[in-house]
């Protein structure tokens, strides 16, 4: 069994178009992540979820947007997609509620290339 | 504002080597770090937190310390194998933003020679 689960894995699309990437995870966590990996494998948050609450947005452009229909799943929308969007991004997910002692848990990633 | 840095960047050991990777923060007011590995094309993998209470931890060939008050951890692996090439990441939970935040270094790639 996944226990963090990204569709799709691979994502091919032209500039200005909208997409979306879908998250799940059965481990019957509260907080949910979305994270950034760049062409230099630097990794950023993006998004915290708890409770299906938005707790962190780390100043990421507006065209951006997260959703959250329950606590298994945070969705990612992204519109009017451009070339510096190109990267792989990772869906993770923990416990919430004791951070100091929690792992987070990682989704195998979704690679988005725009064109 | 909290930064994690790692080196070296990169290091390439034979088979059998032991190795250590480095991790400095520059906020010692975290909940925890954690230890990652990334293969290539893959998502990243757990393998030890450290909370800020703890000094190290352990698991097989791996022990992870933490100083919080310096702003170091280290990664030290034992016998090196081929199996182990991959990218190391250090990350840590800032207690600034609740726990809620999760700063990464950009990982220390290793390649172990068989």
């Amino acid at each position: 069994d996944t226990a963090v689960s990204q569709t799709p894995k691979y994502l091919v699309t032209q500039m200005g178009n909208d997409k979306s990437i879908k998250c799940e995870q059965n481990l019957g966590h509260d907080t949910m992540y979305w994270y950034k990996q760049d062409s230099k494998k630097f990794l950023k948050i993006m998004f915290s979820y708890n409770n299906k609450e938005l707790i962190i947005n780390e100043t990421v452009p507006n065209r951006f947007s997260p959703k959250s229909p329950d606590k298994a799943h945070l969705n990612l929308h992204i519109n009017s997609l451009e070339l510096g969007d190109s990267a792989v991004y990772f869906c993770a997910s923990s416990q919430g509620l004791r951070l100091a002692e929690e792992t987070q848990y990682f989704g195998p990633g979704t690679r988005l290339l725009v064109l | 504002k909290q930064e994690v840095t790692q080196i070296p960047a990169a290091l390439s050991v034979p088979e059998g080597e032991n190795l250590v990777l480095n991790c400095s923060f520059t906020d010692s007011a975290i909940y925890n770090l954690q230890w990652f590995r990334q293969d290539p094309g893959k998502g990243l993998t757990s393998l030890l937190l450290i909370q800020s209470s703890q000094r190290e931890q352990t698991s097989g060939r791996l022990n992870a310390s933490l100083d919080k008050s310096s702003g170091r951890s280290t990664l030290y692996i034992a016998a090196s194998q081929p199996g182990d090439s991959a990218t190391y990441l250090c990350a840590v939970r800032p207690v600034e933003t609740g726990g809620f935040k999760t700063i990464f270094g950009a990982g220390t790639r290793l390649f172990v020679k068989a």
